[in-house]
């Protein structure tokens, strides 16, 4: 069965380092999305991304990150410098797009530590 | 604003059947889902509603209200595996899943 991944599963980095988090959506699927959760608390959209731009953003989405599709697999979400409040886990999902409500389907999440 | 509640926790004892509860009040609405989370991993679907009723997939049911913007996950026949976070998340009017804190649930022998 197909499924979305990511790596790295976990990243530690020192405040003010630039993070890259990578993601391999479901092949043939059309919109992409991250979401971060903070331990313990309810998982936060971020941003879609559709046709090779970002559709939605929220308003943690901001000048410190940018999302990319380098190439026709990956999808990645760049923190530019990072904060300790960045410390989260990271989920990407995909869905296909034959519908506005069909399913997202989420990644393993990459745990990022931010020191 | 946007607001969806559930339950923080809930305790069951294997074999039997729990109800979590979820009210939100949303900006449009395009359906509800279920996804349960095991602790540091990642959500997986359970359920999507879009009509009233009860959707029964197995072990798992759930059921909408839209007049009342209440919902419920149904969990039969327990098994210690269960034990997870469900959570609920609507769909508004701009297709973006707004997302519900979560229930933690502990099954007990």
């Amino acid at each position: 069965e197909p499924e979305v991944t990511q790596t790295p599963s976990h990243q530690v980095t020192q405040m003010g380092q630039e993070v890259i988090l990578r993601c391999v959506p479901i092949s043939n699927h059309l919109y992409f999305y991250w979401y971060r959760q903070i331990l313990g608390q309810k998982v936060e959209f971020l941003v879609s991304f559709y046709n090779n731009e970002i559709s939605e953003k929220s308003e943690i989405f901001d000048d410190q990150f940018s999302v990319e599709r380098p190439d026709g697999s990956n999808f990645t979400l760049k923190i530019r410098s990072t904060k300790l409040e960045d410390s989260a886990m990271y989920f990407c999902a995909s869905r296909a797009g034959t519908g506005h409500t069909d399913t997202q389907y989420f990644g393993p999440g990459t745990r990022l530590t931010v020191l | 604003g946007q607001n969806i509640d559930q339950p923080t926790e809930m305790t069951a004892t294997e074999g039997a059947i729990v109800q979590i509860n979820c009210t939100y009040q949303t900006s449009g609405f395009n359906g509800l889902f279920w996804y349960q989370q095991h602790a540091g991993e990642a959500p997986t679907f359970l359920s999507y509603n879009v009509l009233d009723g009860l959707e029964e997939k197995g072990r798992f049911s759930s059921f909408l209200s839209r007049s009342k913007g209440y919902s419920y996950l149904l969990l039969k026949e327990l098994q210690m595996k269960d034990s997870a976070s469900y959570l609920c998340a609507v769909l508004d009017s701009n297709y973006q899943l707004i997302w519900g804190a979560g229930t933690k649930l502990i099954i007990k022998p």
